[in-house]
């Protein structure tokens, strides 16, 4: 099956820095990726649309210019948080559709950010 | 508003018990899927469904469309099953409006 990695599977950043994240799809090319984020005990949520060649789309409520996203191949999205706040602490999660395919999505194994 | 709701929210089963889980929406839905996602957080795609029944292995997902409910059951439920069931469900017909429930956190014991 499909399979989508991320990288790293966690992370500890200390306030104000910068931390990206990776996802790559590895057996399939993926115009479109998903970042989700999940707080502990809540549901996860879609933050952003991760698109190919174009501007990402982002959710209500999520800042562009602190969540930079970049689809810069058909299996690579990165997401890059910009001066992370101990509330940015949380899992994020992507995932990816396969072209043409209706609505199976495959799901990264989520990097886990701790913001001290 | 919840859009979708699980139940029950935690379980705990016997080895070798059947176990469904249910989840409830609200909304119109174009598909939706049954996911499962262990302590360490990875997620795992189990079915995507929009209409009728699937089974793999010991799982089998049925949706009802017009009652606007999903079932997840375990047959023969075994310890390495525990874990969070999620159901989440496209709307809008967009690949990544996915809604998401709470959860249903699965333990079972030897």
């Amino acid at each position: 099956g499909a399979v989508v990695s991320q990288h790293p599977s966690w992370v500890i950043c200390k306030s104000g820095t910068s931390v990206k994240i990776e996802c790559r799809s590895l057996d399939f090319q993926a115009t479109t990726m998903f970042w989700y984020r999940q707080f502990p005990k809540q549901s996860l949520m879609l933050m952003a649309t991760s698109n190919e060649g174009s501007k990402a789309t982002y959710e209500q409520g999520v800042e562009k210019d602190k969540f930079l996203i970049n689809h810069a191949s058909l299996t690579l999205s990165t997401l890059t948080v910009t001066s992370a706040h101990p509330e940015d602490s949380s899992f994020y999660i992507c995932s990816a559709p396969l072209a043409g395919e209706s609505y199976e999505q495959y799901f990264g194994p989520g990097t886990r950010l701790t913001v001290t | 508003k919840n859009e979708v709701e699980q139940s029950p929210q935690n379980l705990t089963a016997q080895e070798g018990e059947f176990i469904t889980i249910n989840c409830s929406y609200s909304v119109g839905i174009s598909a939706l899927h049954w996911l499962q996602q262990h302590p360490g957080g990875g997620i795992v795609s189990l079915f995507m469904l929009s209409s009728g029944k699937k089974k793999h292995g010991r799982l089998i997902a049925t949706i009802n469309i017009q009652e606007k409910h999903s079932s997840l059951h375990i047959t023969a439920s075994h310890p390495r099953d525990s874990a969070v069931y999620i159901c989440a469900f496209h709307y809008g017909g967009s690949q990544g409006n996915l809604i998401f429930g709470k959860g249903t956190k699965l333990s079972v014991k030897p």
